[in-house]
């Protein structure tokens, strides 16, 4: 199985500032096809996930641009360029390039 | 809209039944994954089914699961079996293999006798 790590484990972060967050991969995620097959998904509190970004880079619909995803192969980063408060919760990378997919460990991201 | 249902409590060693019903729209035409997260921990993937049939489980369910999908009914189901206490957690469908932008809202599941 594909192991993925993330970092940090904890976020404390000020509002209207960026931040960051890392995924790393045990194996490439770049697929056959040619896509990164990576994720990102928050989960709010008390609420299911909600995808972020798929394919390492493409925001899913309806997500603000200021969440942007990059990266490629084994090392991959969520940025949020300025932090809004309704972005607290749970961040989790997910790979879907070999079964059994797996998740990272999530990123709890937290008003300072 | 995915809506799950099923029982909240189930007694270890018997079988955890849930469903997922789709309104507004079909179950047709896509893959439908299961997904867990234990109390306080991170997110599990179960297993995906193509709504005409093929499916791929986690091995560590080994053959304990079970997804089918209904398309008279527009209904998503997970079977696992031989539960124990290790199988509590909260139980989300979405739709897709890859990528999944329309979960459930999630079922809790306490397994205890």
């Amino acid at each position: 199985d594909i192991v993925m790590t993330q970092s940090p484990l904890s976020l404390p972060v000020t509002p209207g500032e960026p931040a960051s967050i890392s995924c790393r991969s045990s194996q490439s995620l770049l697929h056959s096809d040619g896509y990164n097959r990576l994720d990102w998904y928050l989960q709010k509190p008390g609420k299911s996930p909600q995808l972020l970004i798929y394919l390492g880079s493409n925001r899913a619909s309806g997500v603000p641009d200021r969440f942007s995803g990059s990266g490629s192969g084994t090392d991959f980063t969520l940025k949020i360029s300025r932090v809004e408060a309704e972005d607290v919760g749970v961040y989790y990378c997910m790979e879907d390039a070999q079964d059994p997919f797996t998740f990272g460990p999530g990123t709890k991201v937290d008003i300072k | 809209q995915l809506q799950q249902s099923g029982p909240g409590l189930v007694k270890p060693s018997e079988t955890l039944s849930l469903t997922c019903s789709v309104s507004g729209g079909s179950v047709s035409g896509y893959y439908w994954t299961w997904i867990r997260q234990p109390p306080g921990k991170g997110l599990e993937w179960i297993a995906f089914m193509y709504y005409s049939g093929g499916t791929n489980y986690n091995p560590s369910f080994k053959s304990r699961v079970t997804i089918s999908v209904d398309t008279s009914n527009n209904q998503v189901s997970l079977k696992l079996t031989s539960v124990t206490a290790a199988d509590t957690a909260v139980y989300y469908c979405a739709r897709d293999r890859y990528s999944s932008s329309y979960w459930g809202q999630g079922t809790l599941v306490t397994v205890s006798s």
